[in-house]
């Protein structure tokens, strides 16, 4: 089955400055790969995503880039701010009659003001 | 979008007892997940539950431990089954919306349980 590696686990960044969260993946069928953030004692919510056929996609301060080749993808966050502090979440999803959501381990990130 | 309502939202159990955890969706989905989520870990799939069919388990989990049921397209219950401390854990129960090839996982709020 799927599996997915996430590095760092923890991420310390001052205010302003750039953090980026990587992720590799097992299964060449997964097509789909879902970023959620999960502040402390919340659900986790989807921030950002990205398709297979698709490279890079960029969203505000928030951008994904994915290898296919490589089966990696990583989260890149700019000008952080205190309030992107909390754990992230990569995920990728094989369409197998409808969709099995595997995450990583999660990365905890901590933005000092 | 889907809106979940789970609960209980948090528990305090004996070891050896049993707990339901219940999950209402807003909207017809064919499948629900079941997530069990350590304090400060991530999210380990615990199964998959179809509506009509028995559930399908990840390795490690079973069904004597973590019954499931679900009884029509909008409901599910996961039973954590004669606890012990080592179960004590967050439960979320989670449904996939697909649109366009973008499939977005909404969660419920969690259950947070605590086996003394």
């Amino acid at each position: 089955g799927e599996n997915v590696e996430q590095h760092p686990s923890t991420l310390s960044v001052q205010e302003g400055d750039s953090a980026v969260i990587k992720c590799t993946y097992s299964d060449s069928a997964s097509n789909y790969f879902p970023w959620y953030k999960q502040e402390l004692g919340k659900r986790p919510q989807l921030i950002i995503d990205i398709r297979s056929n698709v490279g890079e996609k960029k969203d505000q301060r928030i951008a994904v880039t994915l290898n296919k080749t490589a089966k990696h993808f990583s989260l890149h966050i700019t000008e952080t701010q205190p309030e992107d502090s909390a754990v992230y979440f990569c995920a990728a999803s094989v369409a197998t009659g409808g969709f099995k959501t595997i995450f990583g381990a999660g990365t905890r990130l901590f933005v000092k003001a | 979008s889907a809106v979940i309502s789970q609960k209980p939202s948090r528990d305090i159990c004996q070891r050896g007892t049993s707990l339901t955890i219940q999950c209402q969706v807003d909207s017809q989905v064919t499948m629900m997940f079941w997530y069990r989520q350590q304090p400060g870990q991530s999210l380990t799939l615990i199964a998959t539950a179809n509506q009509g069919s028995e559930a399908t388990y990840e390795s490690g989990f079973v069904i004597d431990k973590f019954p499931i049921s679900r009884p029509n397209l909008t409901f599910s219950t996961l039973t954590v089954s004669n606890m012990s401390p080592e179960d004590s854990s967050i439960y979320l129960c989670s449904v996939e919306v697909g649109r366009g090839g973008r499939t977005e996982a909404f969660f419920g709020q969690g259950t947070r349980l605590t086996v003394v």
